[in-house]
């Protein structure tokens, strides 16, 4: 069984600081990892997606990945709180169906 | 261009009951998949289908039977509900080549 784990939370930061969430994967041959983020009561939208060991950074996004340590992370610089949601991890299945399998995801508050 | 539609939005059925959730695409995706979405946890696959005319379990299959009637739609269907099946119920499409799943905004069904 394939296995994606989170950190439910909450976790709560002040307004203005760094807001990092966890992820880690069981699958050591998956190669595509998914930030989503869901208000309550809508569906998920995508954030971010990596491949790479490394870094990826988009505006106050940065999501990183160590394969080796089978770890993704997503940082949220300068969180406001409209960022207050449930981050969800999702890693790509190494199979035909491009199915996602999920995270239960870590709710994060961000405090005015 | 609506992107992935879904009806009902809510439903509430008796348990022993029938229905058919409908999921429409409308960006020529091939792939086409339906999740629930249950307290606490992460989206679980149902069925996935990887182009017209086909269908494949995912994770959580069993009550549940789907139709790819066309590439535009793909329909999941609850012979005989029951109160396990309470849920939140995605369906997403992917295009090929590219990552990014978009779902739709999701049918709350409560089973009592």
């Amino acid at each position: 069984q394939k296995e994606v784990e989170q950190n439910s939370g909450p976790l709560s930061v002040p307004e203005g600081a760094i807001a990092s969430l966890n992820c880690t994967y069981s699958d050591r041959g998956s190669q595509s990892f998914f930030w989503y983020r869901q208000y309550s009561g809508k569906s998920p939208e995508l954030i971010m997606f990596i491949y790479s060991n490394g870094d990826k950074e988009d505006g106050r996004f940065t999501a990183q990945l160590n394969k080796a340590s089978q770890y993704v992370s997503l940082l949220i610089r300068d969180s406001q709180p409209s960022d207050s949601a449930t981050y969800l991890c999702a890693v790509k299945e190494n199979t035909g169906r491009r199915a996602l399998t999920f995270g239960s995801g870590t709710r994060l508050q961000v405090q005015p | 261009n609506a992107g992935v539609t879904q009806t009902p939005k809510f439903q509430v059925l008796k348990t022993g009951q029938s229905m058919t959730l409908q999921c429409a695409q409308d960006m020529n995706h091939n792939s086409m998949y339906w999740y629930r979405q249950d307290p606490g946890m992460g989206l679980r696959l149902i069925y996935y289908s990887a182009s017209e005319g086909t269908t494949d379990k995912g994770e959580v299959p069993n009550g549940y039977n789907v139709s790819r009637l066309n590439k535009r739609e793909f329909s999941l269907r609850l012979e005989s509900a029951a109160p396990s099946q309470t849920s939140v119920y995605f369906c997403a499409s992917i295009a090929g080549g590219l990552n990014e799943q978009y779902f739709g905004p999701g049918t709350r069904l409560t089973v009592t």
